[in-house]
């Protein structure tokens, strides 16, 4: 069993539904990230979660809406998306809280691919 | 805000041949710097991680330098193999922002 598990692998929506994406880490982290890769460019972290606690938000769209529950589990809601907003989302874990954890190794899921129509 | 390259985009090589890829950033205030590996379709897979206070760091068969002053990093790896291929991403997370900025990455092809 990998340490970070993201369901569903694909998903294809169009722009007026509602879907969740789910992330599940089996590490014993407590800071949990939400990145977007589109083609091209470079990852961009949406969200941060430090001990259950949203830490970070970068500038994200309201359309995007996380949950974090515990700290194994993380969320990300979407309603009314755009075809821009297709890429992969990627869910990652670390050790410590999220301003220091970069000390220790982020550790990802192998994403969700979303493909808005 | 910290911008993170990486020079060149692809590259191919035969099987065996040892290759160097770059990073640069141009903030030199960080914590460390990260090296990963991303597999098509899959997620990323971290190698190497080098603090601020270190010049390189290894593993197996890579080697990960670090020249903070510069804004420089290089990923050696030695004796390619087949299964080298992937993409090769750095990251940097900067002091005062809560951010990891990564480059676009280097997508490396091991030629058989």
């Amino acid at each position: 069993e990998t340490g970070v598990t993201q369901t569903p692998r694909h998903l294809v929506m169009g722009m007026t539904n509602k879907k969740s994406l789910k992330c599940e880490q089996h590490l014993g982290h407590n800071a949990m990230y939400w990145y977007k890769q589109s083609a091209k460019k470079p990852l961009e972290l949406m969200f941060v979660y430090s001990l259950e606690e949203r830490v970070e938000n970068n500038s994200v769209p309201s359309r995007f809406s996380p949950e974090c529950p515990n700290s194994s589990h993380l969320f990300l809601h979407l309603h009314t998306l755009q075809p821009e907003d297709s890429a992969l989302y990627l869910c990652a874990s670390s050790q410590g809280s999220a301003r220091y954890s970069y000390n220790s190794p982020l550790h990802f899921g192998n994403g969700t691919r979303l493909t808005v129509t | 805000k910290q911008e993170v390259t990486q020079i060149p985009a692809a590259l191919s090589v035969p099987e065996g041949e040892n290759l160097v890829l770059n990073c640069s950033f141009t903030d030199s205030a960080i914590y460390n710097l990260q090296w990963f590996r991303q597999d098509p379709g899959k997620g990323l897979t971290s190698l190497l991680l080098i603090q601020s206070s270190q010049r390189e760091q290894t593993s197996g068969r890579l080697n990960a330098s670090l020249d903070k002053s510069s804004g420089r990093s290089t990923l050696y790896i030695a004796a390619s193999q087949p299964g080298d291929s992937a993409t090769y991403l750095c990251a940097v997370p900067s002091t005062g922002a809560n951010n990891l900025f990564f480059g676009t990455g280097t997508r490396l092809t091991v030629i058989p």
